[in-house]
């Protein structure tokens, strides 16, 4: 186990149904990452918090709404999604917001939008 | 910009042999090298790492090589196991910069 959990690790949600991604991390780290990670392509970086304060939107769409209630806890709200948002979203953590920093992931959810 | 990319998408080896998953990257800039494993239903999990100031690091079973004049990244594993089976990515990082960008991944078979 990598110290950072996710749940739900399986999800399945209608385009007009309003769902959440939790993650938390056990590792005593301030930064945290959500990626998106679809079939045939790269990981992607959604958004980053160090320090709860988010550092980094990668032009997600307002569709995608994180939150981050302290260092240890990330979330993804979800609401009106598309089809061509399935795909498995992980969550990261490391010590600090630098690129050098090791980032230890979760499992993933595994979204599937209907 | 910035890319990471990998030679092969898949590869398979021998159960012993030696294994060699390679990786391009396209900015110069790029100081410091990660190679993650991902096991089916798993998060990517960390390998080995390199900063740009080496050309060589060696862990348990697995050695990284960085040639900075090609822009060139390589993993090495040796003695490939069954549990080696993943796909492996390689990322990069510019420094000051707050994040990795990944490569494509190459999916490693182990045959028995």
């Amino acid at each position: 186990e990598t110290g950072v959990t996710q749940t739900p690790r399986h999800l399945v949600m209608g385009m007009t149904n309003k769902k959440s991604l939790k993650c938390e991390q056990h590792l005593g780290h301030n930064a945290m990452y959500w990626y998106k990670q679809s079939a045939k392509k790269p990981l992607e970086l959604m958004f980053v918090y160090n320090f709860k304060e988010q550092t980094e939107n990668n032009s997600v769409p307002s569709r995608f709404s994180p939150e981050c209630p302290n260092s240890s806890h990330l979330f993804l709200h979800l609401h009106t999604l598309q089809p061509e948002d399935s795909a498995l979203y992980l969550c990261a953590s490391s010590h600090s917001g630098r690129g050098t920093d090791t980032q230890y992931f979760g499992p993933g959810t595994r979204l599937t939008v209907l | 910009g910035e890319s990471v990319g990998l030679h092969l998408p898949t590869l398979s080896v021998q159960e012993g042999d030696n294994s060699i998953i390679n990786c391009a990257y396209s900015n110069s800039a790029s100081d410091y090298f990660i190679w993650y494993k991902q096991e089916s239903g798993k998060g990517p999990q960390f390998i080995i790492d390199i900063r740009s100031n080496m050309d060589k690091r060696q862990g348990q079973r697995v050695t990284v090589l960085l040639n900075k004049t090609v822009k060139h990244l390589s993993l090495q594993i040796a003695a490939t196991q069954p549990g080696d089976s993943a796909v492996y990515f390689c990322a990069e990082s510019i420094q000051g910069a707050q994040k990795l960008v990944f490569g494509q991944g190459t999916r490693l078979t182990i045959n028995p």
